[in-house]
C-alpha cells in the first residue's frame, strides 16, 4: 500500500527566506502528484499538480520537482511571505483515483 | 465561477442521531470523494463515487453511506453507528482519466463541514 510521508512535520521561517518542504512516497507508480495547501478550518487549495512524465511545475514562487525514480518531491517557496504560512500537503493517486495523503508540514513564515 | 460547495460549515449531532453533510459541485466532474480528516492524522478516504448511481467503499467507511443520484450531488450520511464522528469532512471532486493519451486531473475540495457530537 502506497505511504507518503512529509518531512518535517513543522517549519518555522523569517520572512523573505527561500524555503523546502519535502514529500515522500514508496510506490514510485505514481500517474502525478499534486501539491495542496490548508489554512486553519479551512479546505485544501491545490497549488501544483505535476504529471508523471514532468520533473517540475511552476506558479509565482512555487515550484515543484518529482523523481519518480527516488520517489521524493519537493515544494520550493521562493521569497516566503506571513502569508504563507499554512499547512502543505503532498498527495499521490492510486490507481483507482483515489488520493493518499501525506500528514502535511505546517509552515509559519515570521514578520 | 465553478466549484465545490459543502454545508453546513458548522453542524452538530446528538447522540443516536443521523446527519447528512452535503456536497454539491458545479464543475461537471465525473468523480466524488468524501475524506475525514482529525488533528494529526492525514486525510482518510470514506467513499468516493465515479458515476451516477455507483459508489465504492473508501478505507473507513463503516458509519457512514452516501448516494449519487445526480452527477453534481453526493451528500454523505453520519449514522449512529459511527462511534466517533468528531472531525473535521471534506468533499472533492475530479475528471477521470479516459485513456492512456490524456494527462490525469487533480482534484478539487470544498472548504469543508465541521462535525461535532453534543
Amino acid at each position: 500500500k502506497q505511504e507518503v510521508t512529509q518531512i518535517p512535520a513543522a517549519l518555522s521561517v523569517p520572512e523573505g527566506e527561500n524555503l523546502v518542504l519535502n514529500c515522500s512516497f514508496t510506490d514510485s507508480a505514481i500517474y502525478n502528484l499534486q501539491w495542496f495547501r490548508q489554512d486553519p478550518g479551512k479546505g485544501l487549495t491545490s497549488l501544483l499538480l505535476i504529471q508523471s512524465s514532468q520533473r517540475e511545475q511552476t506558479s509565482g514562487r512555487l515550484n515543484a520537482s518529482l523523481d519518480k525514480s527516488s520517489g521524493r518531491s519537493t515544494l520550493y517557496i521562493a521569497a516566503s511571505q506571513p502569508g504563507d504560512s499554512a499547512t502543505y500537503l503532498c498527495a499521490v493517486p492510486t490507481g483507482a483515483n483515489n488520493l493518499f495523503f501525506g500528514t502535511g508540514t505546517r509552515l509559519t513564515v515570521i514578520p | 465561477d465553478g466549484g465545490i460547495t459543502q454545508s453546513p460549515k458548522y453542524l452538530f449531532r446528538k447522540e443516536g442521531q443521523n446527519v447528512t453533510l452535503s456536497c454539491e459541485q458545479n464543475l461537471n466532474h465525473d468523480a466524488m470523494y468524501w475524506y475525514r480528516q482529525d488533528p494529526g492524522q492525514g486525510l482518510r478516504l470514506i467513499y468516493y463515487s465515479q458515476i451516477v448511481n455507483d459508489f465504492q467503499k473508501g478505507d473507513i467507511a463503516e458509519g457512514y453511506s452516501v448516494s449519487r443520484e445526480k452527477k453534481e450531488s453526493f451528500p454523505l450520511t453520519v449514522t449512529s453507528a459511527q462511534k466517533n464522528p468528531t472531525a473535521f469532512y471534506l468533499c472533492a471532486s475530479s475528471m477521470l482519466r479516459l485513456d492512456r493519451r490524456t494527462a490525469y486531473y487533480g482534484y478539487t475540495f470544498g472548504s469543508g463541514t465541521r462535525l461535532t457530537v453534543v
